[in-house]
């Protein structure tokens, strides 16, 4: 129990394109779910937090209007990388929480020539 | 944002070698949780720890929840090459909305 998916698994796109990543709980209906980025050799970091149907609350330092979030469902949640550039490659990493534990999706891997 | 102080940072060991790995935090958390990730993939949840004291096994890992609340330990006992890969501790508080507060990982090579 508790699988989350994430797709694609890694995008190479050109700059100043916009990417979409899925994240979905698979088994369980998810509250709350969370989009991490990780660089090479670092913990994750915490991006947004969303809430299905509410907008949602980004960490300082993480632009709003570049990282679109939305979670239209309980197992579905999506982020939108607008106008990218090289330095938005990275590990991009969602998490679907339940009442107690945040369950963690593969990872999105994008690079941005 | 915050980070639990996680050590070692790395560790390079022989097969068949025990493990320990520690994190500890300036704040008390109600809940420890024990992530491995490797290389390309998201992090894998290892041990979830709920009680203060707690100490809980699964198969050769064995995580403590300190009685503190302000650190937890992770063991691997009898390591294998399948273990290598990057661990992280995080903690959590019941009203913070199920946000994680990670550790900065360690880092377990084996060696055959």
């Amino acid at each position: 129990g508790a699988v989350v998916s994430q797709h694609p698994s890694r995008v190479i796109c050109k700059s100043g394109t916009s990417v979409k990543i899925e994240c979905r709980s698979l088994d369980f209906q998810a509250t709350t779910m969370f989009w991490y980025r990780q660089f090479p050799k670092q913990s994750l970091m915490l991006m947004a937090t969303s809430n299905e149907g509410s907008k949602a609350t980004y960490e300082q330092g993480v632009e709003k209007d570049k990282f679109l979030i939305n979670h239209a469902s309980l197992t579905l949640s999506t982020l939108t990388v607008t106008s990218a550039h090289p330095e938005d490659s990275s590990f991009y990493i969602c998490s679907a929480s339940n009442s107690h534990t945040q369950y963690f999706g593969p990872g999105t891997r994008l690079t941005v020539l | 944002g915050q980070q639990l102080n996680q050590s070692p940072q790395s560790m390079f060991i022989q097969e068949g070698e025990d493990v320990s790995m520690n994190c500890t935090s300036s704040s008390i958390f109600n809940t420890w949780l024990w992530y491995k990730q490797e290389p390309g993939e998201g992090p894998v949840l290892l041990i979830a720890l709920y009680k203060a004291g707690e100490l809980t096994s699964n198969g050769r890992l064995t995580a403590q929840f300190g009685i503190t609340r302000k650190d937890s330990f992770l063991n691997i006992s009898a390591s294998i090459p399948s273990d290598v890969g990057i661990y992280f501790c995080a903690g959590q508080l019941n009203n913070a909305g199920n946000m994680l507060t990670f550790g900065g990982g360690t880092r377990l090579m084996v060696k055959p």
